[in-house]
């Protein structure tokens, strides 16, 4: 069975500084692999998946990840944090999507 | 490319009554629409996945009656709240995903659910 586990709920980032995010998955094969984000009252937009090749991926609003195998983990980053970044952040895996329980990110000025 | 439109965003009704959620693929065609639900401060929890021209499957512990999906064509899937209650009020969020399996969902933004 396939499954996400994000570790951290809530994570606080002053403005200008850089931010990962953690997400760890389970699944049997190689996997496909997304990241989202929601804002308040909002949909998810998708800023970067993986699906094979190479290992660091670019997304939109400069955000980036990394799939490494041998850790299960595909941690998203952005070297500097702006205000409007701050909004609730999903990792999923898989054709049919498990996502993670997200990860609220506050900025602060 | 690839935006998905759903309409409503908001909607308040009185307990009893039925609620039509619209989910459009602008521009590309979804050969699967998922419907999710979610509730404050929680993930998504998927309810039914429906291709195009087939019945719905939905997800264990959802109520198919009460959740009607129709996914009519390739650009158009609806969710109906039947006989809608309070406990049904939530954030309903649908997807939609183009041919292949390494194709990514594609959100529409959501309706805010309230029932009275």
């Amino acid at each position: 069975a396939q499954s996400v586990t994000q570790p951290d709920i809530h994570i606080t980032v002053s403005e200008g500084a850089s931010l990962e995010l953690r997400c760890n998955y389970s699944y049997g094969a190689t996997p496909y692999l997304f990241w989202y984000v929601q804002s308040p009252g909002q949909g998810l937009q998708l800023l970067l998946k993986y699906f094979s090749g190479d290992t660091l991926v670019q997304g939109i609003k400069g955000f980036e990840a990394e799939f490494k195998r041998s850790q299960s983990s595909f941690n998203l980053r952005k070297p500097s944090v702006h205000w409007s970044d701050a909004a609730e952040y999903f990792c999923a895996v898989g054709v049919w999507l498990s996502f993670g329980a997200g990860t609220t990110v506050t900025v602060r000025a | 490319g690839a935006v998905v439109s759903q309409h409503p965003s908001w909607v308040i009704c009185k307990s009893g009554t039925s609620v039509k959620i619209e989910c459009r693929s602008l521009d590309f065609q979804a050969t699967t629409m998922f419907w999710y639900r979610q509730f404050p401060k929680q993930s998504l929890m998927l309810m039914a996945t429906s291709n195009e021209g087939s019945k719905a499957t939905y997800e264990q512990g959802v109520e198919k009656d009460k959740f009607l999906i129709n996914h009519a064509s390739l650009t158009l899937s609806t969710l109906t709240v039947t006989s809608a209650h309070p406990e049904d009020s939530s954030f309903y969020i649908c997807s939609a995903k183009g041919t292949g399996s390494n194709q990514p969902q594609h959100f529409g933004d959501g309706t805010r659910l309230s029932i009275l």
